[in-house]
């Protein structure tokens, strides 16, 4: 089965970082994605991990580690408008190449 | 805009009812992913098409059908509405099937509302 693990809601200050860590077990892997949703709209595209280091993307960062099932996504120099859900999505080639997506974390940044 | 167009943007019907969500893929994509996202399942894969053939299922009940059409727009049946149907719609569209870097980009949504 896929169980995909993400705190639930973290709260931060604008200009500060937050860190948003995942755990996965899948009975396979084939990449890591991350989605930004904010409340009512479509989930959007922010990362792909596929192999174990460091993904920078602006502001935004993520990280894996597969060995671990860990990544993590990093949010830098916060804005308001990052206020948000983030969710993790793992693909598994032995499910059909499927996502499946954690619960997702609410980000609320304060000012 | 990530190019997915989804319509009806809301729908308000009574339970019992039959109701169809309409998705167009972005320009180029072959596969077609319908998701479910109620307060308190998170986002549900439903199916998923790959240039007019169904590619994999997910935990869709009987009561739901979808199908893709050869200009690639896909649409989702709802049938026997009951209020725990009630949810926003995703549609999503990749290149692929699904292997490697294939991303899925999703449409606006449709908030179902069963009453």
């Amino acid at each position: 089965g896929q169980n995909i693990d993400q705190p639930t809601e973290m709260t931060a200050t604008e200009g500060a970082i937050v860190q948003i860590n995942c755990t996965y077990q899948t009975s396979g892997f084939n990449g890591l994605f991350w989605y930004q949703q904010h409340a009512g709209e479509a989930p959007t595209f922010l990362s792909y991990n596929v192999l174990d280091g460091l993904e920078e993307k602006g502001r935004f960062s993520s990280f894996l580690s597969r060995s671990k099932g860990y990544s993590y996504l990093l949010l830098k120099e916060l804005q308001m408008k990052d206020s948000a859900s983030y969710l993790c999505a793992v693909r598994d080639p032995y499910n059909d190449y499927k996502l499946s997506f954690g619960a997702g974390t609410t980000v609320t940044v304060r000012a | 805009d990530s190019g997915v167009t989804q319509t009806p943007k809301h729908l308000i019907t009574a339970t019992g009812q039959r109701v169809t969500l309409r998705c167009s893929p972005r320009s180029g994509d072959l596969s077609v992913y319908w998701y479910q996202q109620s307060l308190d399942q998170g986002l549900q894969f439903l199916i998923q098409y790959y240039n007019g053939e169904e590619r994999a299922k997910g935990n869709i009940l009987e009561r739901f059908s979808a199908q893709q059409f050869p200009d690639l727009h896909s649409e989702l049946n709802l049938s026997s509405l009951e209020l725990g149907d009630s949810a926003l719609y995703f549609c999503a569209s990749s290149v692929l099937a699904g292997g490697s870097t294939d991303t899925q980009y999703f449409g606006p949504g449709t908030r179902l509302t069963v009453l």
